[in-house]
């Protein structure tokens, strides 16, 4: 099975600046990489799919890019309701697999 | 708006049987596959089985292939998980998940979640 392998595992940041999450793929899953935003004591909520389509709702201060094996959650400039666990998933082999998750948290 | 209940979750010993269900409304159902997700108490998410619109498209996580079970009841606009042979790792809150698209994508809206704790 794929293995995604995300980084950092927690990034320390202030409001208003740039976030740069990283998800790396054991072997290339072309472009069918998603990403999740998880808020404590709530079920994770789709952000971006396809590496770099943003799912309906979602600000475009959340920026998804990469292919192949290496992929980036981008936040342009943190609002307070970012801070949050991030997690990116693939779904170019069964079975689908998630990355371990990457904590952005008030610096 | 789309709704996802999940129910059948408790305290079960190792090596017994459970059966989740989740009620589906809000949607077409029989349009969308659906996921099993779980997550360990303070851990990260981990997929547990989908099922495609159809039913022609199955597939598990190898940590449960072979004791989990996933149906769906496109009639009933229900998703089922049928759990044997629990083991103490598989403790976690699992949500119940509607995907994007017909097929195994990208699960585009959630559940609560129901708690499944196996301990003897």
């Amino acid at each position: 099975e794929i293995v995604l392998t995300q980084s950092p595992a927690t990034l320390s940041l202030s409001p208003g600046e740039r976030a740069t999450l990283s998800c790396r793929a054991s072997q290339s899953v072309s472009n069918y990489l998603v990403w999740y935003q998880q808020k404590p004591g709530q079920a994770p909520r789709l952000l971006i799919y396809d590496a770099f389509i943003r799912a309906t709702g979602i600000p475009d201060r959340f920026r998804g890019s990469g292919s192949g094996t290496d992929f980036t959650l981008t936040i342009s400039s943190l609002e307070p309701e970012d801070f949050a666990v991030y997690y990116c998933q693939q779904r170019s082999h069964w079975p689908l697999t998630f990355g371990q998750g990457t904590r952005v948290e008030i610096k | 708006e789309v709704q996802l209940v999940e129910s059948g979750g408790g305290l079960v010993q190792p090596g017994r049987s459970l059966r989740l269900s989740c009620e589906a409304s809000g949607f077409t159902f029989d349009d969308y596959a659906m996921h099993w997700v779980r997550q360990a108490p303070g851990k990260g998410l981990e997929w547990v089985s989908g099922i495609s619109w159809n039913t022609r498209i199955i597939v598990y996580a190898n940590s449960v292939k072979g004791r989990f079970t996933i149906s769906r009841d496109n009639g009933k606009n229900s998703l089922y998980l049928q759990m044997n042979s629990l083991r103490v790792e598989d403790t976690a809150l699992y949500y119940c998940g509607k995907d994007r698209s017909p097929n195994l994508e990208a699960v585009g809206a959630w559940g609560h979640g129901i708690l499944v704790t196996v301990s003897s």
